[in-house]
């Protein structure tokens, strides 16, 4: 089944620098890459979305990049704000797998005033 | 409704007890997930529906979890004699399947479980 594996667990940011955060997934046949942002005591939210027919994707300060030879995919967040700060979870899902969506560990974001 | 309702918000439990959570997805919405996060930690796969198919149980960590969707609606995830390392926040979350190839889930806010 698929996997994916999210680095880092943990990172921290100046207010106004950028953040990356890098994803693998294992199953080729994956074709939707789903960013979501968890703030505390609430549920994931989708802030954006990538196709696997699509590189890459700009929403305002956040853009995702796909690379699909090499399985992996990427969260850009430029200008952070310390509203940035939340987990942020990627995840893939397949047809194959019945849409089953598969998520990473998470990344914990600290923007930091 | 509106969004994904989730009921009990909190639930604390004696070990060895029964729990049933309950999921209300968005109506309309055909695939309903579970997922299970133990603290600090990331989103475990449990179980998904997808209409009228046989769910995908393979997440499901012992025999002792089960659910069932009646109605293609409401979801229930039971778990039976509880354990200490049950104790998750246990998040459902709908979709309406395809939409021009996007999947996108709407989360509850999940059931905190405490079993002591």
């Amino acid at each position: 089944g698929e996997n994916v594996e999210q680095h880092p667990s943990t990172l921290s940011v100046q207010e106004g620098d950028s953040a990356v955060i890098k994803c693998t997934y294992s199953d080729s046949a994956s074709n939707y890459f789903p960013w979501y942002k968890q703030e505390l005591g609430k549920g994931p939210q989708l802030i954006i979305d990538i196709r696997s027919n699509v590189g890459e994707k700009k929403d305002q300060r956040i853009a995702v990049t796909l690379n699909k030879t090499a399985k992996h995919f990427s969260l850009h967040i430029t200008e952070t704000q310390p509203e940035d700060s939340a987990v942020y979870f990627c995840a893939a899902s397949t047809k194959a797998g019945g849409f089953k969506t598969i998520f990473g560990a998470g990344t914990r974001l600290f923007v930091k005033a | 409704g509106a969004g994904v309702s989730q009921s009990p918000s909190n639930k604390v439990t004696e070990k060895g007890k029964d729990v049933e959570l309950r999921c209300d997805p968005i109506s309309g919405h055909t695939a309903l997930y579970w997922y299970r996060q133990s603290l600090g930690q990331g989103l475990e796969f449990l179980i998904y529906f997808q209409g009228n198919s046989a769910p995908d149980k393979s997440g499901l960590p012992s025999d002792r979890f089960s659910a069932e969707r009646t109605g293609g609606s409401v979801s229930t995830l039971t778990i039976q004699r509880t354990q200490q390392e049950d104790s998750a926040v246990y998040l459902c979350a709908s979709s309406s399947g395809l939409a021009g190839g996007a999947n996108v889930l709407t989360f509850g806010a999940g059931s905190r479980l405490t079993v002591l």
